[in-house]
């Protein structure tokens, strides 16, 4: 089983609410990675945990908050959006140390923001 | 910082036609993953290539791994309307504070006409 869920599917928001953005695995993959992704365009890698500890963030700005509860989730906090946020929302993992790297890739979140 | 080069960026033809893509690059990869991302969903991972010279097949596709691996091909016999897609390469290197870290093309943009 490579699967990797999102929810919400789609998500319409204004510039001053607050949403999350969820994604779970369960391949006991250690590794977890936020990206962003515009139309047509390869994903942009937002941030990434390993062992449930942020390890890499690409200089994301903080209305972007993400949060890795435990082993199988990851969550992205959004509040206070601009329109240029707009985008296809991308969780990845992969399992650490596998020496592949080899990322699978979760359906997205289509963000609006109005 | 690694570059990817991808090309060509679109590709339109005709069905039962032949195509390759390819990645290039000057700088080495531990290894190297293709995507194809249908509109509306996430990348999903066709194959990785980790030995130099390697090379690969996927029913009608045929992946190789440059001898130096900085470089590879995705060739597609016989494109079928159901290849269409964009079309990611995504090199990864290993370990140390860049975990985690693909580096992705510029994507191909496949459409096949029945």
């Amino acid at each position: 089983d490579t699967e990797v869920t999102q929810t919400p599917k789609h998500l319409v928001m204004g510039m001053t609410n607050k949403k999350s953005l969820k994604c779970e695995q369960h391949m006991g993959h250690r590794a977890m990675y936020w990206y962003k992704q515009k139309a047509k365009k390869p994903p942009e890698l937002m941030f990434v945990y390993s062992y449930e500890k942020l390890s890499i963030n690409e200089s994301v700005p903080s209305r972007f908050s993400p949060e890795c509860p435990n082993s199988s989730l990851l969550n992205l906090h959004l509040h206070a959006l601009q329109p240029e946020d707009s985008a296809l929302y991308l969780c990845a993992s992969s399992r650490r140390g596998s020496g592949s790297y080899e990322q699978y890739f979760g359906p997205g979140t289509r963000l609006t923001v109005t | 910082t690694q570059l990817l080069e991808q090309s060509p960026q679109f590709l339109s033809i005709q069905e039962g036609e032949n195509l390759t893509v390819y990645c290039n690059s000057s700088s080495v990869f531990s290894s190297l993953q293709w995507y194809r991302q249908e509109p509306g969903e996430g990348p999903v991972l066709l194959v990785t290539v980790v030995t130099g010279g390697e090379v690969k097949k996927l029913k009608r596709l045929t992946f190789q791994f440059g001898d130096a691996r900085k470089d590879s091909s995705l060739h597609i016999t016989a494109a079928q309307p159901g290849d269409t897609g964009l079309y990611l390469c995504a090199g990864a290197n290993a370990g140390g504070t860049s975990y985690g870290k693909l580096t992705f093309g510029q994507g191909t943009i496949l459409t096949v006409h029945p």
